[in-house]
């Protein structure tokens, strides 16, 4: 059984980055199988895809057009996680993040969520 | 970007009854729509996919339906657990993409 922890501040001040960390157990972060991806829950806006990586051959990345230039996913082989930076955040950044494991794009493991405050 | 628009937003109902969320795409997904049910302080959980089958563990109460751009999901007969807020996704067209969601609370 797959498990993500996920893992990062809660509190973030407005210009800076938002760094969050997802450890994958019960699988690999370079399986050729599935994606790793980001999600983002506001109440204005429901569930917001961010970006993914995974591994096929090489790394890849996707990202959200609203976000591109300011966001990073990338993953650690060696410690089978991987990571969401989200650079010169706004209060509108303000949500619970969510890391998942997706296969034939359905979500199927999600961790636990992280409340990320943007506020000075 | 395909659209994915939930109704209604809220929805008041007393346990055991029968109940039904929409979800409407605004372009055809064929069958690549899939249900999660959220409840408070914890990350979605996968209900349904493929517009129909139940993911393991799904009690027999929920079935999905629709094809195209209108999908339902049905509770037969609703529980106490059951009272969350409801997603759909489609992923036939990417970006992959969620509706808002709808609440089912307590009449």
């Amino acid at each position: 059984q797959v498990h993500l922890q996920q893992s990062g501040p809660g509190l973030v001040k407005p210009s800076q980055t938002l760094s969050l960390t997802c450890a994958i157990s019960g699988d690999s972060v370079s399986s050729n199988t599935v994606t790793w991806n980001w999600i983002r829950q506001s109440p204005s806006s429901g569930l917001e895809w961010l970006g993914r990586t995974y591994y096929i051959s090489t790394w890849s990345v996707d990202y959200v057009e609203s976000l591109k230039g300011r966001i990073i996913v990338v993953a650690d082989r060696s410690k089978n996680q991987f990571s969401l930076q989200l650079k010169s955040v706004t209060p509108e950044d303000t949500a619970v993040y969510y890391c998942a494991r997706v296969a034939g794009g359905i979500f199927h493991s999600w961790g636990q969520g992280t409340r990320v405050t943007v506020s000075s | 970007e395909t659209l994915m628009t939930q109704s209604p937003v809220t929805l008041s109902v007393s346990p055991g009854e029968r109940v039904t969320l929409s979800c409407r795409a605004s372009q055809g997904v064929l069958r690549d729509l899939v249900w999660y049910q959220q409840k408070p302080g914890q990350a979605p959980r996968l209900l349904i996919y493929d517009a129909s089958t139940r993911a393991t563990g799904i009690p027999a109460r929920f079935s999905g339906s629709g094809s195209g751009t209108e999908f339902t999901l049905t509770i037969s007969s609703l529980q106490s657990e059951d009272f969350a807020l409801y997603h759909c996704q489609q992923y036939n067209t990417w970006p992959w993409t969620f509706g808002q969601g709808t609440k089912v609370e307590v009449k």
